[in-house]
């Protein structure tokens, strides 16, 4: 079962940040924080990860707090086109590690 | 930009029959994942393999189920014989090392009739 907890669902106004909470209250040392999602039924996408320093790529920002248990992805410029469902994801670093999604949060980005 | 590709997109199989699903993973990279969701519940890990070895498998991963590196290219997973309950969307993923991503391909509806 996942080990994370998120908000079932979320709105945010097209333009706006989204901002996706997520807690991580059994995250051990040697496991990574990874965000995906998943627009309807297509595959999961990879959007960002991060040990324990805040993270930035092209898509997205990854804040983790200092004892880890809790971690916020931040869109900074929502469109219409983020409305998906988002997973946050304790991933044991190792051989091959699984990827244990829970239900996510469901953003929908309105106009 | 690479990405991981599955064939076919949908496939209906009859109960009891043998299906193969295929996909061809980003090809520098080294790990093979096998997942599966069925309509409108989370996605389920099933099987990790490297090294041409299955590293993890599921309890979902029965006897029923085997995966397959025939060649350089391909990752493929078996059902031997299909059952009502194995509907669902069916995703392939690769990473180029444990601690890296995993790409998810656009995956495999199967529907068992």
């Amino acid at each position: 079962d996942a080990k994370t907890t998120q908000p079932p669902s979320m709105d945010c106004a097209e333009g706006r940040a989204a901002n996706l909470p997520c807690n991580h209250s059994t995250i051990s040392g040697n496991e990574y924080v990874y965000w995906y999602r998943q627009i309807h039924s297509q595959g999961p996408q990879y959007i960002i990860h991060g040990l324990k320093n805040n993270e930035t790529n092209e898509m997205a920002s990854l804040i983790i707090t200092e004892d880890r248990k809790s971690s916020t992805l931040i869109l900074p410029h929502a469109t219409l086109r983020d409305t998906a469902v988002y997973y946050c994801i304790d991933r044991r670093s190792g051989t091959a590690s699984k990827l244990t999604f829970g239900t996510g949060t469901r953003l929908q980005v309105t106009l | 930009e690479p990405e991981v590709t599955q064939t076919p997109s949908h496939q209906v199989t009859q109960m009891g029959q043998e299906v193969i699903l295929r996909c061809v993973p980003i090809s520098n990279h080294l790990y093979f994942y096998w997942y599966r969701q069925i309509l409108g519940q989370k996605v389920e890990f099933l099987v990790s393999f490297y090294n041409n070895e299955i590293s993890e498998k599921s309890e979902i991963f029965d006897d029923q189920f085997s995966v397959e590196r025939p060649d350089g290219s391909n990752f493929t997973l078996k059902i031997r014989s299909t059952k009502l309950e194995d509907s669902a969307m069916y995703f392939c993923a690769s990473s180029s090392t444990p601690n890296t991503e995993a790409f998810f391909g656009q995956g495999t509806r199967l529907t068992v009739v």
